[in-house]
């Protein structure tokens, strides 16, 4: 089975650094998605890891440990805009890997 | 160019009723998905096409939700008798490939929000 584990909530100061964390337990690794998802819209791609280390993408980064079964999104220089919520999530091992399996989701709140 | 879209994106039902959630994919993506997201969760797979082909179904709650793709592009996700159970956002999603690649980037709609009464 699967099992992906993220906090709640996070509150956070614009203009700050704020990191999100997730980890997984899962049969095999087929790499680890995150999405971006505000409040009554589509999740949007974020980042897909494979190998471990970190992934730089302007503001936003994805770190990845496969022997810890970690990973972390980091968002620097927050901006209003970046209030949502943020779903970490893995794709099955074997036939069904187009099948992704999502944390619950973390809900970070940028404020002033 | 124009996204995943999804219609009606907000749906009120009296128990009892069925529904008929469509997804219009994005145009040539040959994969298409159905996720089921109650509040304050992450979304969690009901069903898989690839083209017009049903290949997995293994998400569906129960005989009463029904998905369809006749032609490989538009789909409808059917409820029948719906239960209160079954409110919350149900997503659409569309990659370009075929599913094995696991690293295909899946393009969600904005999703319908389905209210039971």
């Amino acid at each position: 089975g699967q099992n992906i584990d993220q906090p709640t909530e996070m509150t956070a100061t614009e203009g700050a650094i704020v990191q999100i964390n997730c980890t997984y337990q899962t049969s095999g690794f087929n790499g680890l998605f995150w999405y971006q998802q505000h409040a009554g819209e589509a999740p949007t791609f974020l980042s897909y890891n494979v190998l471990d280390g970190l992934e730089e993408k302007g503001r936003f980064s994805s770190f990845l440990s496969r022997s810890k079964g970690y990973s972390y999104l980091l968002l620097k220089e927050l901006q209003m805009k970046d209030s949502a919520s943020y779903l970490c999530a893995a794709p099955r091992t074997g036939a069904g890997s187009y099948q992704l399996t999502f944390g619950k989701g973390t809900k970070l709140s940028v404020i002033p | 160019g124009a996204g995943v879209s999804q219609s009606p994106r907000y749906k009120v039902a009296k128990r009892g009723q069925d529904v008929a959630l469509r997804c219009d994919p994005i145009s040539g993506h040959v994969s298409l998905f159905w996720y089921q997201q109650a509040l304050g969760q992450g979304p969690e797979f009901l069903t898989y096409f690839q083209n017009e082909a049903q290949l997995d179904k293994s998400g569906l709650p129960s005989d009463r939700f029904f998905a369809e793709r006749p032609e490989g592009s538009v789909s409808t996700l059917k409820i029948q008798r719906t239960q209160q159970e079954d409110s919350a956002v149900y997503l659409c999603a569309s990659s370009l490939e075929a599913g094995a690649n696991p690293g295909n980037e899946q393009f969600f709609g904005p999703g319908t929000r389905l209210t039971v009464l």
